[in-house]
Order: C-alpha cells, then sequence, then structure tokens
C-alpha cells in the first residue's frame, strides 16, 4: 500500500502558484520524498525529490517539514500543460530490486484554470 | 535522466492470443521496472528485471503469464500471454539511475 495520503484533486488558476500537499506521517528516517506527475495517458515524469531539505529545480520546489511527515510541491506559475495526476511517494533508495519500487498511490489531479 | 523508448506504442489483440512489449533505453542501466496502468487505476508494479537474473514478480503477477527477458543492460521484454479483456491496460518500463526511476511513454493495450 502507498504511503502517502494526498487530496484527491485541486484547483488552480493559470499563472498563479499550484501547491500541492502530501502526508507521510510514517516516513521512515531513510526515505525519501519522490514527486511524479502523469499527464493524460502518458508515462509518469520525474519532477523532484529530496530527503530532509527543501530542493528546487526548473520544473518546482519541493518543502518538507522539519519533522518529515509532511510535503508541499510547489509549481511556481503554473500553465494549462501542467494539468495533470501528481503523486508523492516515499521511498528508500538503494541498490537491490526491493527497496527501490515505486508503490503509487492515487495521487491528486491538478486541474488549471484557464 | 535516461530516455526510453517501447515498442509497440498501442496494440489491439484477440484473446488467447500474447503480446511482447519491447523497451529500449539509451544507456545502460542494471535495473528495470514493469508497470501496469489498468483504465482510471494507477500504477501497479508487475516485476522488477535486473540483468543476469531471474526476474522479481510482485504478488498477484506469475512468470507464466508476464515472462519477462532482459538479454543486456539496455534492452529487455515484457510478453503478456494468453490475453483475456482483463489485460487491457497501458504497459509501462522504467529504469532506475542515479536515485531516480524514468518511465518510457507506455504500450496501450485492448483485449478483443
Amino acid at each position: 500500500d502507498a504511503k502517502t495520503t494526498q487530496p484527491p484533486s485541486m484547483d488552480c488558476a493559470e499563472g498563479r502558484a499550484a501547491n500541492l500537499p502530501c502526508n507521510h506521517s510514517t516516513i521512515s528516517g531513510n526515505e525519501y520524498v519522490y514527486w511524479y506527475r502523469q499527464i493524460h495517458s502518458q508515462g509518469p515524469q520525474y519532477i523532484i525529490h529530496g530527503l530532509k531539505n527543501n530542493e528546487t529545480n526548473e520544473m518546482a520546489s519541493l518543502i518538507i517539514t522539519e519533522d518529515r511527515k509532511s510535503s508541499t510541491l510547489i509549481l511556481p506559475h503554473a500553465t494549462l500543460r501542467d494539468t495533470a495526476v501528481y503523486y508523492c511517494i516515499v521511498r528508500v533508495v538503494g541498490y537491490g530490486g526491493a527497496t527501490n519500487k515505486l508503490i503509487f498511490g492515487t495521487g491528486t489531479l491538478l486541474a488549471v484554470q484557464p | 535522466s535516461a530516455v526510453i523508448s517501447q515498442k509497440p506504442s498501442r496494440d489491439i489483440c484477440q484473446r488467447g492470443t500474447s503480446l511482447t512489449i519491447q523497451c529500449q533505453v539509451d544507456s545502460q542501466v542494471t535495473m528495470m521496472f514493469w508497470y501496469r496502468q489498468q483504465p482510471g487505476q494507477s500504477l501497479t508494479l508487475i516485476a522488477t528485471a535486473n540483468q543476469g537474473s531471474e526476474a522479481t514478480y510482485e504478488s498477484g503477477f506469475v512468470i507464466d503469464k508476464f515472462p519477462i527477458s532482459r538479454p543486456n543492460l539496455t534492452f529487455s521484454t515484457l510478453t503478456v500471454s494468453n490475453l483475456s479483456p482483463e489485460d487491457s491496460s497501458i504497459y509501462l518500463c522504467s529504469v532506475e539511475t542515479l536515485e531516480t526511476q524514468y518511465f518510457g511513454p507506455g504500450t496501450r493495450l485492448l483485449v478483443l
């Protein structure tokens, strides 16, 4: 079972920041937080990941709370092309089959409105 | 990152037949994975395929139904055998590199 909880859907106005929350209250100390998104009928796209520090790349920012029990993915200026299902996943990063599994939950459907 | 291609991109098959899906990556990777996404559902891991060893299947998936080959570090195939309409899904391969998994575009299978 997925170890994260996300709202099933969210709306965001085009050009505004989209803030997608994720709860992972049972996260272990060696588990990373990963975010992927899936635009309709395409393969999931990697967005960002982090362990405990906030992270930023060209796509998004990841804010992880100090206790690591929750995180927020921020798309700073949402566009219509950001409409997708966003998945928050926690997993151990290591070398070997079992520890590298991604377990997908149901994600959040973000609808960017014009 | 890694660039992954899959063939075919989509297919329509008759029940009782089999379909083999190919996954090609543009760099050598140790770990490859196969996922299934049933209509309206999230992704479910079928198996992990490491080069030089037998694939490791998740609960509910068996080798007779989903045989996997991994002949080298850039290629893998997944066969879906004895097709039934319940096998209609998107099948995706992914690879692990530098702490991250990257996904192919998927193969859309419709079984009639």
